[in-house]
């Protein structure tokens, strides 16, 4: 892998369904793996950072696991709601450019009532 | 804490014509970072900048520059515009390399 590739590109779900998604990465080279939620209209807001293979971070409902060996990430969603309802993005950073990220196209998450 | 600002939000020119985005980080932030998202395209870097240097650039034409400021401020600046550089402009800052990025809710320029 060259870039950084999410799937699915787009997921419609009924709230209380549970939700994963998943990003692929170079594992060469890697520093670390960022997740951010952007919702339209507004800022990307950052939900993680991850560094370490067998990371697993969690923030409410959301969490989040790394593997760099095999290069990818999973997101998940507990008992999705309406207010989940936005684009996921995830990007990772190499080791000669920390502070560049470079992102997948994203996860667009609809929630129904 | 205020965060990222960016102005203005929305801009209108055509081409040919030059522009001038800015970007004020939150406060104590040092790294402002540069990236352009297009219509079917994801986020893509165009520049970051520490304690007023370039530290790199993506792959965009010379048109595109950028500069920082010594109170972290940064602008970056797109000369002779074309259609295809209507986007939304967004920049980020954050303490360190490895830390979060904070983004600002974008500029979206529209070239006609």
């Amino acid at each position: 892998i060259l870039n950084v590739e999410q799937s699915p590109q787009s997921l419609h779900v009924q709230e209380g369904d549970s939700t994963n998604f998943t990003c692929s990465f170079p594992s060469s080279n890697f520093y670390a793996l960022h997740w951010y939620r952007w919702e339209t209209a507004k800022s990307p807001e950052a939900l993680f950072v991850m560094t370490l293979n067998g990371d697993e971070k969690k923030k409410g409902r959301i969490s989040a696991t790394l593997n760099t060996k095999e290069g990818y990430s999973y997101l998940y969603i507990k008992g999705s709601q309406p207010e989940d309802s936005a684009t996921y993005l995830c990007a990772f950073t190499r080791m000669d450019s920390s502070y560049k990220l470079i992102f997948g196209s994203g996860t667009r998450l609809l929630v129904r009532p | 804490k205020a965060g990222v600002t960016q102005t203005p939000r929305y801009l209108i020119k055509t081409r040919g014509q030059q522009v001038t985005l800015s970007c004020s980080p939150i406060s104590g932030h040092r790294s402002v970072s540069w990236y352009q998202q297009t219509p079917g395209q994801g986020l893509q870097f165009l520049f970051e900048y520490f304690s007023e240097t370039q530290r790199n650039k993506g792959n965009f034409p010379g048109r595109f520059s950028g500069r920082q400021f010594s109170n972290s401020r940064s602008e970056m600046n797109v000369s002779t515009l074309e259609l295809g550089d209507s986007a939304l402009y967004l920049c980020a800052s954050s303490r360190r390399d490895s830390g979060i990025q904070y983004f600002g809710a974008g500029t979206r320029l529209s070239v006609l």
